[in-house]
């Protein structure tokens, strides 16, 4: 099972709403990994969690939250979001988080709008 | 951060061979090369990696130049669902991230 699964597929929140993105992986990978991408843009790297702690937080604003219950999930909590927030927000895992050595599966993403 | 450039799009045949180029002439001795892409309304997705010698799986080849400044994704026979951004990556040693530069996006005509 080589999949990255993503929920909800579609999310439509307004700028007071706390929402939380979830990410499952069950392939044993050790390294979990928030994206952002906007439209017709390359994906952005939000965090990095190796063996379930956050290893890189690329300065998100703070109103995004990780977090990494066990080493199959990874969450993204979503408070008081402004619209420029509105993206794919992408999910990814490897075997270790070494960039050089190992490949990266993705999750098909969750569409978010904020309202 | 050594980066690469690649042409903004790209476009080919159906059932053609097709050739994705790739520069990173500032690339060091021991950076990965990776290639992902992304298929519309998808999450990306890997296509191979390498550190010198070329490189095949089922689904693409990898050449890379001598000097390692450059190199090529082969794409062999072209389908219409190889349709895609392709990204070419540089993979540092002892780094946890992946950069996305801004990638070639591939049409291919029926």
């Amino acid at each position: 099972d080589t999949e990255v699964t993503q929920t909800p597929k579609h999310l439509v929140m307004g700028m007071t709403n706390k929402k939380s993105l979830k990410c499952e992986q069950h392939m044993g990978h050790r390294a979990m990994y928030w994206y952002k991408q906007k439209a017709k843009k390359p994906p952005e790297l939000m965090f990095v969690y190796s063996y379930e702690k956050l290893s890189i937080n690329e300065s998100v604003p703070s109103r995004f939250s990780p977090e990494c219950p066990n080493s199959s999930l990874l969450n993204l909590h979503l408070h008081a979001l402004q619209p420029e927030d509105s993206a794919l927000y992408l999910c990814a895992s490897s075997q270790e988080s070494s960039a050089a050595h190992y490949e990266q599966y993705f999750g098909p993403g969750t569409r978010l709008t904020v309202t | 951060d050594a980066k690469t450039t690649q042409p903004n799009s790209m476009e080919s045949n159906e059932e053609e061979p097709v050739h994705l180029p790739c520069n990173h002439s500032t690339i060091s001795g021991t950076d990965y090369i990776h290639w992902y892409r992304q298929l519309p309304s998808q999450g990306p997705e890997y296509v191979i990696h390498g550190l010198t010698s070329n490189v095949n799986n089922r689904m693409a080849s990898l050449a890379i130049a001598e000097d390692r400044k450059s190199s090529t994704l082969i794409l062999h026979r072209a389908t219409l669902r190889d349709a895609a951004v392709y990204y070419c990556i540089l993979g540092y040693q002892g780094a946890q991230k992946l950069v996305f530069g801004q990638g070639t996006r591939l049409t291919i005509n029926p």
